[in-house]
């Protein structure tokens, strides 16, 4: 069966620091992956897709960046985050488009 | 620009009722559409996918439809239970949209009290 993990489950992070979140997925290949964000009082927003490794492609305008290292490796980065980069970061991946999207646990971010 | 509409925000019911999840969409051209649970810090949860093709799907107590012309999709919950408590999520993938681009409402919080 296929799992996604993703950490730190938890981080808080100085404004201008920089930012590192990764994602794995395992039980599967070349897998549609996905990273999202669920501000406080907002809906969940597609930030970053890849549909393979090293194509990125993204959905906002942002402080953010995304890397697809490896077949089943996603991973968010920032240079210097900001406070408005808090909020709850949602990994997904997916076979493709025409199948059930299956999210990660979540990593909660704090910019203090 | 595709806005997705959950009504109501909160819901209480007691254990054992039947209740009914609404969730609007603006854009009828959509791909599928998703119902998802999330429970308090938690990831999400994939319930039942709907094709834009298909009328309805089930899944033990959860049965989904989907009414593409009017933009509507409802989540039935039989016999409800204490464990069903959760905020559920609809979203919508757009046709000619960012491929597996969901755009998600703001969610139902369901409270079953035993």
């Amino acid at each position: 069966s296929q799992t996604i993990h993703q950490w730190p489950a938890t981080l808080v992070q100085p404004v201008g620091s920089p930012l590192s979140l990764e994602c794995t997925v395992e039980g599967t290949s070349n897998p549609n992956l996905y990273w999202y964000r669920q501000a406080a009082g907002r809906g969940l927003q597609l930030l970053f897709y890849s549909v393979g490794i090293g194509q990125i492609s993204s959905e906002v305008p942002q402080n953010l960046s995304a890397s697809r290292p490896q077949d089943r490796q996603f991973i968010l980065s920032s240079k210097k985050l900001l406070l408005s980069d808090s909020g709850f970061y949602l990994c997904a991946w997916s076979v493709d488009r025409a199948h059930e999207q299956y999210f990660g646990p979540g990593t909660r971010l704090t910019v203090t | 620009k595709q806005e997705v509409t959950q009504i109501p925000a909160a819901l209480s019911v007691p254990e054992g009722e039947n209740l009914v999840l609404n969730c609007s969409f603006t854009d009828s051209a959509i791909y599928n559409l998703q119902w998802f649970r999330q429970d308090p810090g938690k990831g999400l949860t994939s319930l039942l996918l709907i094709q834009s093709s298909q009328r309805e799907q089930t899944s033990g107590r959860l049965n989904a439809s989907l009414d593409k012309s009017s933009g509507r999709s409802t989540l039935y919950i039989a016999a409800s239970q204490p464990g069903d408590s959760a905020t559920y999520l609809c979203a919508v993938e757009r046709y000619g949209g960012s491929q597996g681009n969901l755009i998600f409402g703001k969610g139902t919080k369901l409270s079953v009290k035993p």
